[in-house]
């Protein structure tokens, strides 16, 4: 079925250190795919998208390719800051009546 | 103006009360969703409404129970609570019974602890 694999956690990075998060897919069709955020005490919030291959998603200094050769969408940043302590999750679309399908989420923390 | 609210946003019950969760959303879309979040924060879909016809039903206990009296409103009510029911619960909604193109639209849970 549908899945998506999201590298284990906890990651701890420094602050201006480079982050990378991997996701990698397996879908029967072609799907959308997206990375969400959640900061503690909140619900998940989009963080960026690409809905087809070759497509780079962007937001806040985040970005992701959609590699439909290496079924990926791993996220990084350049240089993270604390405030970008959360835990994020990727996730794949598909049309027809199905639901999101969330990876198990990867949390980060930066410290200072 | 929230766009997805849910209430409330803390519960603390007592194993075997009857409890509630509603959620509404201003943003006109068509579908809604809830889902339960673990202790390990994985997301977990429950059920899926389209303009208050219910589409998606995963295996969760028959003590859960969604109704949609509009498409703006999803609620959840939950009969005869357990220990294992405490978590985190989440509505969404989505523009279309999908969210390939632009995902979907949460609120910010209910987290529910039941002693």
């Amino acid at each position: 079925g549908d899945s998506v694999t999201q590298m284990e956690g906890p990651v701890t990075l420094s602050e201006e250190a480079f982050l990378t998060i991997n996701c990698t897919y397996t879908a029967t069709g072609y799907p959308s795919l997206f990375w969400y955020v959640q900061y503690p005490g909140e619900g998940l919030q989009l963080l960026l998208k690409a809905t087809k291959a070759d497509d780079k998603g962007s937001n806040k200094g985040f970005e992701a390719t959609y590699r439909k050769e290496t079924t990926s969408f791993h996220l990084e940043k350049g240089s993270v800051q604390v405030s970008d302590s959360a835990v994020y999750f990727c996730a794949l679309g598909l049309k027809g009546n199905t639901p999101l399908v969330f990876g198990k989420g990867t949390r980060l923390s930066v410290i200072a | 103006d929230t766009a997805v609210s849910q209430t409330p946003k803390y519960l603390v019950t007592q194993m075997g009360n009857d409890k509630s969760i509603k959620c509404e959303q201003n943003l006109g879309h068509d579908t809604m969703y809830w889902y339960k979040q673990d202790s390990k924060k994985f997301l977990k879909i429950m059920f899926s409404y389209n303009n208050k016809e219910l589409i998606i039903n995963e295996t969760v206990p028959n003590r859960f129970s969604p109704k949609s009296p509009d498409k703006a409103h999803l609620n959840l009510h939950i009969n005869s609570l357990e220990l294992g029911d405490s978590a985190v619960y989440f509505c969404a909604s989505s523009q279309a019974p999908w969210g390939d193109t632009y995902g979907y639209t949460f609120g910010s849970g209910t987290r529910l602890t039941v002693v």
